[in-house]
């Protein structure tokens, strides 16, 4: 079955500390990745995708991520981080051209002052 | 920026009851998705629409629920008889062609079954 594994469910920070989320998914095909971010009482909005190409992106906000196609992960980073990052963050994948997203169980980032 | 609309952003209702949940996609989008997210739980796939029918569809989906697009602009999903399982924050997502293109998420119904 399909499925996403995030190993961090919380997470705390100071400000300026560096972030690395991990992400592993199950599949074993071709696969479309995403990071996906929710603010507190907002929808969620894409940080970064992976398609096709060089395997590390970048994102907005200042977030990276890298898909290690042998570990099948697509783990996030960042290298310092800000209070406004305080937020839910969703890895997910897809595969063929119309299919849904299989999401992860998210991780809490809290990032303090 | 266009977005992704769903109304209402929260509706609570009594346990048997049927409640549409509505969705507005963006223009010119043609995949269609809902999504729900009990609370403390991952996002969860429901259903995928395209060229008006159901492309794909989780075990969630069952007989008690729908999907419609009623008039080119809306995208519902209906549930016919409510549990309080059904209880949920309930996500619509729309997508462009081509395959390179990401999901745009609305933000949210909170279902309240009570």
């Amino acid at each position: 079955a399909q499925s996403v594994s995030q190993h961090n469910h919380h997470v705390i920070l100071s400000e300026a500390a560096s972030l690395e989320l991990g992400c592993n998914y199950s599949y074993g095909g071709t696969v479309n990745l995403f990071w996906y971010v929710q603010y507190p009482g907002q929808h969620l909005q894409l940080l970064l995708k992976y398609f096709s190409g060089d395997p590390l992106v970048k994102g907005i906000k200042g977030f990276e991520a890298e898909f290690i196609k042998s570990k099948f992960s697509f783990n996030l980073r960042k290298p310092s981080v800000q209070w406004s990052d305080t937020a839910e963050y969703f890895c997910a994948f897809s595969t063929g051209t119309a299919s849904k997203l299989t999401f992860g169980t998210g991780t809490r980032l809290q990032v303090t002052l | 920026e266009p977005e992704v609309t769903q109304t209402p952003s929260h509706q609570v209702t009594q346990m048997g009851q049927e409640v549409i949940l509505r969705c507005v996609p963006i223009s010119n989008h043609l995949y269609f998705y809902w999504y729900r997210q009990i609370l403390g739980q991952k996002v969860e796939f429901l259903v995928s629409f395209y060229n008006n029918e159901i492309s794909e569809k989780s075990e969630i989906f069952d007989d008690q629920f729908s999907v419609e697009r009623p008039d080119g602009s809306n995208f519902t999903l209906k549930i016919r008889s409510t549990k309080l399982e059904d209880s949920a924050m309930y996500f619509c997502a729309s997508r462009a062609p081509p395959r390179d293109t990401e999901a745009f998420f609305g933000q949210g119904t909170r279902l309240t079954v009570v």
